[in-house]
């Protein structure tokens, strides 16, 4: 199965700043998504992350808000901009050859802004 | 929409015995798939076991099963022989994408 490396582990940012997490795959994969997952909760879709062309994002989720790059076939970045405390939470990548296989999961990224 | 309810947010189990975690689903689809993931406490998720709906054989991976009801669209997973590294959040899920808001094991030794 695929090895998923995503950096930050975990960060505290100031109201208002932006940060970038990486999300490194040790092989190529066709699909990489982006969760939310508030502590104990379960996990929201934020976006599809679609390589050379746009994220494609859930119901709720701007393109302004969350940028998300996806240069190649093992790299994507999801950036959480202008954030504010609701932005608190832990950001998960993961990825799948289909949407009907099993999704491989990124270790997360806790986020708290002060 | 594809919606999934997970009724029991806690269950907690002895060790050795057998628990069984209660999911039901709802999609339009006529083809779809259906997982458990489990969390443990270190946060990487991590698959169970996984269904396609279009098999009548329930899936089995070791002391983990599934009962499979596509007509009651009810996917529960049973845990045999419950092991202290059995605790952890059990996310259930239906493709495309759609997550329960889990349940949490807890096992007693």
């Amino acid at each position: 199965s695929a090895v998923i490396s995503q950096k930050p582990s975990r960060d505290i940012c100031q109201r208002g700043t932006s940060l970038t997490i990486q999300c490194q795959v040790d092989s190529q994969v066709t699909m990489m998504f982006w969760y939310r997952q508030q502590p104990g909760q379960s996990l929201t879709l934020i976006a599809t992350a679609n390589q050379g062309s746009e994220a494609t994002y859930e119901s709720g989720f701007v393109i302004d808000k969350f940028p998300i790059s996806r240069p190649n076939l093992t790299f994507s970045t999801l950036t959480v901009s202008n954030m504010s405390p609701e932005d608190s939470s832990i950001y998960l990548c993961s990825v799948s050859t289909r949407v009907n296989q099993p999704q491989h999961f990124g270790d997360g990224t806790r986020l708290s802004i002060l | 929409a594809q919606t999934v309810t997970q009724s029991q947010p806690e269950m907690s189990v002895q060790e050795a015995e057998t628990v069984t975690l209660s999911c039901t689903y709802d999609t339009s689809e006529s083809d779809y798939y259906l997982f458990w993931y489990k969390q443990p406490p270190s946060r990487q998720m991590i698959l169970v076991i996984r269904q396609e709906a279009y098999k009548q054989q329930n899936a089995t991976e070791n002391r983990f099963s599934v009962n499979f009801q596509k007509a009651a669209k009810s996917f529960s997973l049973k845990i045999s022989d419950s092991q202290l590294g059995d605790a952890a959040m059990y996310f259930c899920c239906v493709t495309p994408l759609v997550f329960g808001k889990g349940t949490r094991l807890s096992v007693i030794a």
